[in-house]
């Protein structure tokens, strides 16, 4: 069963920094099919980056993504206000190796 | 623009059946792209139900975890997909959402619906 493990649990940053966000994969993955959510109170997730790196239609160039095989990176430049919220990673393989990361929370320093 | 509407009771009582179905605008049930259920709650975070796929005729591909309960269905007459969930617990509750996954970004999650907030409980 393929496990995402994602830390910190919480980043607490201010606006204007950078934060790095971690998803480990507990068997190697591949890079097609790794995507990151961004969740705020009361919405739905909303695609931020799928295929590891590459930006969903709409999203600001301050988020990238990289990694490979188990280990994988969300960072997000620059913080607005309107980006502190709940990232998950997921992995999306053949089914059902479907999985979710416990997600990371970046909250307001 | 693709957009999912939800609809379905909000509360279950334990042991029945809970129905939820999602009406697609914008894509068509019978494309290429998958037709996804997740829930989500504090216990257990985001958990994938299972999809419906369209390849000269309909898929259904269901979490292990929920097999034994859980049937989808889709409807081209009226655009739309559905969930039944069977014999329901406390354990069922939570926020259940349908999602798009698109296959030209690698089955990644594109749209979701507006989420319904399920309770069972007598």
């Amino acid at each position: 069963e393929l496990v995402l493990t994602q830390s910190p649990d919480t980043l607490s940053l201010s606006p204007g920094d950078t934060g790095s966000l971690s998803c480990r994969a507990s068997q190697g993955v591949s890079n097609d099919y790794l995507v990151w959510y961004q969740q705020k109170p009361g919405q739905a997730p909303r695609l931020l980056i799928h295929g590891t790196s590459i930006r969903a239609t709409g999203i600001p160039d301050r988020f990238s993504g990289s990694g490979s095989v188990t280990e994988f990176t969300l960072t997000i430049s620059r913080l607005e206000p309107e980006d502190f919220a709940v990232y998950y990673c997921q992995y999306y393989g053949n089914s059902p190796v479907l999985a979710f990361g416990g997600g990371s929370k970046i909250e307001i320093k | 623009q693709v957009q999912l509407q939800q609809s379905g009771p909000r509360l279950v009582k334990p042991s029945q059946t809970l129905f939820l179905t999602c009406a697609i605008s914008g894509d068509s049930v019978s494309t290429n792209s998958a037709w996804i259920w997740m829930r989500q709650s504090p216990s257990r975070g985001l958990e994938w139900l299972g999809r419906t796929f369209y390849r000269s005729k309909f898929y259904h591909e269901y979490a292990v975890s929920v097999k034994s309960r859980i049937t989808f269905t889709a409807d081209p007459s009226t655009n739309q997909f559905s969930l039944q969930l069977t014999s329901v617990t406390p354990e069922d509750s939570g926020v259940y959402y349908c999602a798009r996954g698109n296959r030209r970004l690698g089955m990644a999650f594109d749209y979701w619906g507006q989420g319904s907030l399920v309770t069972v409980s007598s």
